[in-house]
This record gives C-alpha cells, sequence and structure tokens, in this order.
C-alpha cells in the first residue's frame, strides 16, 4: 500500500525558534493535508493542500504542495508553547482512504 | 454546529471479549471513516461508510467489522479482542462529496488486558 515518509520524527526546540517537517511519498498525491492533535484528542485539520505547487498559509503556518505531488512541507513561524503536539500529514489520491505520516513530535522549549 | 462525537471515551476489557464503539457525525456529514492509532503504527485505516455501504476497507481482520445507520451515525465492532487491539479508535466524518478534509472526534481509547 502506500507509504507517507514524515521528518523528523519529534522536535525539541525554543520559543520563537521556526519549525519545518516535510513527508514524502513513494506515488502522487492530489491533495495534501497537514493536522495536529493535542493530547487526549483527535487530530485538527491546519491547513488543506489541492494543488502542485500550492502555497497555503493559516496564520504562523505555511504549508506547500510540492511540484512533484509526491511531498509536502508544513512550517511554523516564531514557535509558542501551544504548538506542542504531535503534526500529522496526510495524501489522497483520488477516492481512496487518507494515508497518514507516522506524525512528528514537536517540543517547544520556553 | 455539534462536532464528531465518540462514545465511549475510555474503556477496559479482556481478552477475548467483543467492544462496540459509536459516532455520530456532524450534521450533513454522510460519510464516516474510522482509523485505529497505535504509537508504532500511527493512524491505520480501518473502513468508510457513505449512505449505509461500506466504501472502501482497510487491511484489518476479519474481526473487525462496522456499520452505519440511516441518520448516518455509525458504530465499529471488534470481536475476540486481542491484546495488540489496544489503541486509539477514531472516527472522522465529511460531507462525502467532493471534499476530502475529515474532520475527528477525540477518540475512544480501547485497552485491553
Amino acid at each position: 500500500g502506500q507509504q507517507l515518509n514524515q521528518s523528523p520524527q519529534s522536535m525539541f526546540i525554543q520559543e520563537g525558534e521556526d519549525v519545518s517537517m516535510n513527508c514524502t511519498s513513494s506515488s502522487i498525491f492530489n491533495t495534501w493535508l497537514w493536522y495536529k492533535q493535542d493530547p487526549g484528542e483527535g487530530p485538527v485539520l491546519l491547513i488543506a493542500l489541492y494543488k502542485a505547487g500550492e502555497l497555503t498559509s493559516n496564520g504562523r503556518l505555511t504549508a506547500q504542495f510540492g511540484i512533484t505531488r509526491k511531498d509536502s512541507f508544513l512550517n511554523i513561524s516564531a514557535s509558542i508553547p501551544s504548538d506542542v503536539g504531535i503534526y500529522f500529514c496526510a495524501g489522497q489520491a483520488g477516492n481512496t482512504p487518507l494515508v497518514f505520516g507516522k506524525g512528528t513530535r514537536l517540543s517547544v522549549i520556553a | 454546529k455539534a462536532g464528531v462525537t465518540q462514545t465511549p471515551r475510555y474503556l477496559i476489557k479482556t481478552r477475548g471479549q467483543q467492544v462496540t464503539l459509536s459516532c455520530s457525525p456532524i450534521s450533513g456529514h454522510r460519510s464516516v471513516s474510522w482509523y485505529q492509532q497505535t504509537p508504532g503504527q500511527g493512524l491505520q485505516f480501518l473502513f468508510e461508510y457513505f449512505s449505509e455501504t461500506q466504501r472502501n476497507k482497510g487491511n484489518f481482520p476479519g474481526r473487525f467489522s462496522g456499520r452505519q445507520f440511516s441518520n448516518s451515525r455509525s458504530e465499529m465492532n471488534v470481536s475476540t479482542l486481542e491484546l495488540g487491539d489496544s489503541a486509539l479508535y477514531l472516527c472522522a466524518t465529511r460531507t462525502g462529496s467532493g471534499a476530502n478534509v475529515l474532520t475527528f472526534g477525540a477518540g475512544s481509547r480501547l485497552t485491553v488486558l
């Protein structure tokens, strides 16, 4: 089946630093999504991308749909303590179910 | 607008028992998907239901089953529980036409002893 490689697996950063994480796929997707999961909760959608090359921002978050349609990245600028959590990428091809990366666990040191 | 509601939030079962989890979607969402989340495997797709019909199925044994009712509420059942079934079971819903974005519930955390 389709595999998503998400990296890094975990990050420890200082408050105020920028963060970058990415996902790569062995196959082409037509949708990339980024979710964040807080402890004890389900994932919450951060950004949705639908077109190759698309760059979309949501506040301090910016995500891009790679030109090859096999990758995506998420940047967080000027991190704050509430950015702590697990970030997941998810991709979809056609009407197949969303495939999720294994997540990037972000820790912010004040 | 109420979100996706999953019940129960926490439950403990023993090996060999069976369990039923429930999911009430956002009003107007006709597609319900179920995912299993474990630390080692991440989020793994179980199945998707739309208009009471299973539309997609993941690579799980037949002990895992689901159904959807006419009001779009969905249940999943796991029979003959094994220790490895301990996980967070997430339900996610969407309108079902066009939009790919899933809205997740808070999950049902199952512990099998």
